[in-house]
């Protein structure tokens, strides 16, 4: 069984740019969500999706971060545009029935905003 | 809020040797994990503590927990080089944001 995947691995972009990061989450998972670690920080939860549904967003630092979860599948997080803060590690984690389920996450992607 | 301490953060320790991970946390929790990350890895869940006193074993680590204390500990033995690893505690508290709260982590380095 495939685990949770995420794209790109790595993204270097400038202030002021759009960045857009994926998540897969392990099949048949319909509990996603998102978190965040900036350097020398705790991993800090962002959002949970229930499916296509956004059950707590109460993590999603400003605006400027739009989390979408199209047909309850993969999900996308933007940020747009990109300050200096946002750079760090996005996580995504999935699980099965419910938010007290383990969750699984994926290797992260490393964003560097410049 | 929720708030999880851990400790120490950084620790450097030969193989042979035994050491404890702390992770402390700050309001009621209805469960706590343990994740090991690897460099460049995804965070690969070790061990689910549920209730007060649940004791946990995979090999040479070990964690246990107290909810009176709000204590929760990984207990290494007898420390091998592959297990080398950052070390997170999270609480999922239930009664707040629907993510777990983590701790800093602890980066493990077990020396030959």
């Amino acid at each position: 069984e495939a685990g949770v995947t995420q794209f790109p691995s790595h993204s270097v972009i400038e202030k002021g740019q759009t960045v857009t990061l994926r998540c897969d989450p392990i099949s048949g998972h319909d509990n996603l969500y998102w978190y965040r670690r900036v350097m020398g920080k705790e991993i800090k939860f962002l959002l949970h999706f229930v499916k296509e549904s956004k059950q707590d967003e109460s993590g999603m630092p400003n605006n400027r971060f739009l989390a979408e979860r199209t047909g309850g599948t993969y999900s996308t997080l933007k940020v747009q545009p990109a300050e200096l803060e946002d750079s760090g590690v996005y996580f995504c984690a999935s699980s099965s029935r419910g938010m007290w389920e383990t969750q699984y996450f994926g290797p992260g992607t490393r964003l560097l905003v410049l | 809020e929720l708030k999880v301490e851990q400790n120490p953060l950084f620790l450097s320790m030969q193989e042979g040797k035994n050491y404890t991970i702390y992770c402390n946390y700050s309001t009621t929790s209805d469960r706590l994990y343990w994740y090991r990350q690897d460099p460049g890895k995804s965070l690969e869940s070790l061990f689910v503590l549920l209730s007060n006193g649940a004791v946990k074993q995979e090999g040479r680590l070990m964690a246990s927990l107290d909810t009176k204390a709000r204590l929760s500990t990984l207990h290494i033995t007898a420390a091998v080089h592959d297990l080398s690893a950052t070390y997170f505690c999270a609480v999922y508290s239930g009664g707040g944001a629907d993510g777990l709260t983590f701790g800093k982590g602890t980066h493990l380095i077990i020396q030959p």
